[in-house]
Formats: structure tokens, sequence, C-alpha cells
């Protein structure tokens, strides 16, 4: 049965830090890894897509990388910002599941600090 | 290019009512998923449909039940709430089911009470 993990739970920085979250995952046979970010009370907005095939994703100051192997994923925020502040969840899609579920972390809750 | 659309965005309902909760894709999008999230549990797949089938389903019981309909819009059925049905119901869509991820919507609060 798959697991996803994140940690830390929480985390507050000052703003400016580059900072790194972390996602691992307990079967390594998954179809691709999503990331995204939820403001409180808001649905979820899709930040990256890594296929399984791939190494990492960039999209301006966010790059995500995934390890398939060791079964973990890492997103990396270049000089956060408070806008930034925001839960960070990542999830991933089952090889053998065939599409249509995702099974998630328990997110990171970010707070960047003016 | 609109995003999906779910509603209504909140809902108070009464224990032993029933409820649906619906669910707009992206145009062209044909696989839609159901999410509910809470707390204490986080975010669990309900199921999902593509092409008005069911294709997966999550551990919930069958007071959850769901459809698609010809333009892949969708609908959620809750029947006899319970207090702790309580959630955040989030809708997402996709082209072709996993190889693109999902766009999610803003989601449906329902409050039991």
């Amino acid at each position: 049965k798959q697991e996803v993990t994140q940690i830390p739970a929480a985390l507050s920085v000052p703003e400016g830090e580059n900072l790194v979250l972390n996602c691992s995952f307990t079967d390594s046979a998954i179809y691709n890894l999503q990331w995204f970010r939820q403001d409180p009370g808001k649905g979820l907005t899709s930040l990256l897509l890594i296929q399984s095939s791939q190494r990492e994703q960039t999209s301006g100051r966010l790059n995500a990388s995934l390890d398939k192997s060791s079964g973990r994923s890492t997103l990396y925020i270049a000089a956060s910002q408070p806008g930034d502040s925001a839960t960070y969840l990542c999830a991933v899609s089952s090889f053998y599941n065939q599409g249509g579920k995702l099974i998630f972390g328990q997110g990171t809750e970010l707070s960047v600090k003016p | 290019k609109a995003g999906v659309t779910q509603t209504p965005r909140y809902l108070i309902k009464t224990r032993g009512q029933q409820v649906t909760l619906s669910c707009s894709p992206i145009s062209g999008h044909r696989s839609v998923s159901w999410y509910q999230q809470t707390p204490g549990q986080g975010l669990q797949f309900l199921f999902e449909y593509f092409s008005e089938t069911q294709r997966n389903k999550g551990n919930f019981p069958g007071r959850f039940s769901g459809r698609q309909f010809s333009n892949s819009r969708s609908e959620m059925n809750v029947s006899t709430l319970e207090l702790g049905d309580s959630a955040l119901y989030l809708c997402a869509s996709s082209p072709m089911r996993q190889s693109y991820g999902y766009t999610f919507g803003s989601g449906t609060r329902l409050t039991v009470v």
C-alpha cells in the first residue's frame, strides 16, 4: 500500500530564504508525482508535475526533483516571499492504479515572515 | 480557459439528509475525480469517473456515490448524512486520467449539523 509522508509538517522562515520541502513515498512504482499548494479554505493549485521518467521540473522560483529509486521528491523554493505562505502537498499516482487516484501526503504548512 | 467549477461553494445540511455536489471539469477533460479533505484524515480519494464510467473507488461507505454525464460533468451524492461527513469536497479533472496531472476546483464546504 502506497504511503506518502511530508517532512516537516510546519516551517517558518524569514523572507528571502531558500528552502526545501520533502516528500517520501513507500512504493517506487509511480506514474508521476505532483506538487500542489493550498491556501486556507481554498482548493489546490498545481505547481509542478514530474513524470516517472523525469528527474526534475522547474517553474519560476520553484524546482522539484524526483528520485524514484529512493522514494523521494523535494520542492525547492528560491528567495521565499510572504505570498508563498500556504500548505504544500505532494501527491503520487501509482503505476498500477491506472489513473484517477492520487495519494497525498499530509502537507507542509509554510509561513514566510516579512 | 475556465477552470474546474464546483457548486455550491458552501452547504449546511442536517444529519440524515442527503446532498448532491456538482463539478464541471475543464473543457476537453474526460476524467473527473473526487476527494474528501478533513483536518484529521487529510485528502482522501473517493472515486474517479472517465467516459461516464466509474474507474476507481476509494474506501468510503456506499452512502457516497457519483456519476458522470456525457458532457463530462460529474455529481457526487451523499445520503443519510452523518456529522463526520463535514468536510471540504474537492473535484479534480484531467484530459486523460493520470497522464497529464490533475487540476482541482475550489471545493464545496459541507457542514452537517
